[in-house]
C-alpha cells in the first residue's frame, strides 16, 4: 500500500536532548511537510520541502531542523533549544504544486 | 494576521440527523479549500476540497459550500453515523504555491447513538 509512514507513534524527550522524527513516503511525492499540533489547535507548519537537497521554515521553524536527502525521506529534529517540545508532530506529503495533502499517522512527542 | 477559524469548537448531533460545520476565513486572495476529518491519536484524512471557482461541490453524504461574499465555508454531512465522530479541519490555501495549507482550529463532532 502506498502512503506516508511515521515513526515512533511515541516518544520521549529528556531534557537537553535532541530527538528525531521519521518520516518515510512512497507515494513518489516530491513535497513533504512538518506540522505541529497543539490540544485543541489546528495545525501549524514547521518545515517543508519541495525538492532533495532543499527546504524551507515554516511559522514555527525555531528549535526544530530537517534534512532532505532522499525524495521518500524528510526527518525532522527536535533540538534543545525547542523548549516546549510537547505535541503532536504530523508529516505530510503532495504533488509538487497541488494544495492538497496526504498525512502520516503522526508521532507524539513528550518530555520526561 | 489573516486565519481560518471555525465558529463552534463542539458539535452534537443525534445519529441519522444531518450536521453543518461551518468555517470562516479572512483571506479574500485564498483560491483552495479543503475540509480534514482527524480521529483522535491519527493523522487528518481527506474529505472534500472545492476552488474559488465553484460554490459547492458534492461528494459521498458531505458537501461543501463557499460563500466568498461573506468569506464562509461550510460542511455538511447527511445521516451522520457514529463513525463520523472526529475533529473537522478545514483549511485555505493562500500562496498559490500548493500545499501550504493555513489551517483553522477545528471542530469536534460527538454523535449520539
Amino acid at each position: 500500500d502506498g502512503g506516508i509512514t511515521q515513526s515512533p507513534k511515541y516518544l520521549f524527550r529528556k531534557e537537553g536532548q535532541n530527538v528525531t522524527l521519521s518520516c518515510e513516503q512512497n507515494l513518489n511525492h516530491d513535497a513533504m511537510y512538518w506540522y505541529r499540533q497543539d490540544p485543541g489547535q489546528g495545525l501549524r507548519l514547521i518545515y517543508y520541502s519541495q525538492i532533495v537537497n532543499d527546504f524551507q521554515k515554516g511559522d514555527i521553524a525555531e528549535g526544530y531542523s530537517v534534512s532532505r536527502e532522499k525524495k521518500e525521506s524528510f526527518p525532522l529534529t527536535v533540538t534543545s533549544a525547542q523548549k516546549n517540545p510537547t505535541a503532536f508532530y504530523l508529516c505530510a506529503s503532495s504533488l509538487l504544486q497541488d494544495e492538497k495533502l496526504f498525512f502520516g499517522s503522526g508521532t507524539q512527542l513528550s518530555v520526561l | 494576521g489573516e486565519s481560518v477559524g471555525l465558529h463552534l469548537p463542539t458539535l452534537s448531533v443525534q445519529e441519522g440527523d444531518n450536521s453543518i460545520i461551518n468555517c470562516a476565513y479572512s483571506n479574500s486572495a485564498s483560491d483552495y479549500f479543503i475540509w480534514y476529518k482527524q480521529e483522535s491519536g491519527k493523522g487528518p484524512q481527506f474529505i472534500i476540497d472545492i476552488r474559488s471557482n465553484m460554490d459547492k461541490r458534492q461528494g459521498q453524504r458531505v458537501t461543501v459550500l463557499l460563500n466568498k461574499t461573506v468569506k464562509h465555508l461550510s460542511l455538511q454531512i447527511a445521516a451522520t453515523q457514529p463513525g463520523d465522530s472526529a475533529v473537522y479541519f478545514c483549511a485555505e490555501n493562500t500562496d498559490n504555491q500548493g500545499g501550504k495549507l493555513i489551517f483553522g482550529q477545528g471542530t469536534e463532532l460527538s454523535v449520539k447513538p
